[in-house]
């Protein structure tokens, strides 16, 4: 079955500085990689997410960028905010298996 | 709209005891699912369902049964309670067309 790795499992960068994480999948199947963000003590909420026919999508401050030959997708995040702080999952589906994998998060910290 | 709801908000159970996870959504959405999410381990896929009548299995399903008798209604049962389902509980649901899933406010469970 589909299996995701995320890296890093904590990140801190300074607040107005770029956060990238970064997330690999084995099933080439794949098709579809969305991207949740957690906050503390709340559920998690989509972001962003991008199909297998599309190689980047913006939205504001928020990027993925999608490899299919590597499978790996990465999330990118500019001139963070102190609300940026949370857990950030990616996850991958196959849209004829319809369960969506998620990956095991990354703490995001955002330093004054 | 509710939106996707779960009963209770916190439960805790002695080893051995059966209880039932209770979600509900008012959307109309084909498919629903249910994780567990445990410190450093991410959202774990438990089981999932593409509509009334049809469930399957997850990642980690061992010890959980479900059933989907209406559109609405999916809940999860734990057969005998282990200290190892200690664990927060999601409950999600998703139309298919967007894949955008909906978590509901999670049930955090105990088990001593």
């Amino acid at each position: 079955g589909e299996n995701v790795e995320q890296h890093p499992s904590t990140l801190s960068v300074q607040e107005g500085d770029s956060a990238v994480i970064k997330c690999t999948y084995s099933d080439s199947a794949s098709n579809y990689f969305p991207w949740y963000k957690q906050e503390l003590g709340k559920r998690p909420q989509l972001i962003i997410d991008i199909r297998s026919n599309v190689g980047e999508k913006k939205d504001q401050r928020i990027a993925v960028t999608l490899n299919k030959t590597a499978k790996h997708f990465s999330l990118h995040i500019t001139e963070t905010q102190p609300e940026d702080s949370a857990v950030y999952f990616c996850a991958a589906s196959i849209d004829r298996d319809d369960k969506i994998i998620f990956g095991k998060g990354t703490r995001l910290h955002i330093l004054p | 709209n509710a939106g996707v709801t779960q009963t209770p908000k916190f439960q805790v159970l002695k080893t051995g005891q059966s209880m039932t996870l209770q979600c509900a959504q008012d959307m109309n959405h084909e498919y629903m699912s249910w994780y567990r999410q445990d410190p450093g381990m991410g959202l774990r896929l438990i089981h999932y369902s593409v509509g009334a009548g049809i469930t399957d299995q997850g990642e980690v399903p061992n010890g959980y049964n479900v059933s989907r008798s209406t559109t609405e209604d999916f809940p999860l049962r734990l057969l005998s309670a282990a200290p190892s389902q200690t664990s927060v509980y999601f409950c999600a649901s998703s139309y298919g067309g967007s894949r955008e899933q909906y978590f509901g406010p999670g049930t955090r469970l105990t088990v001593t």
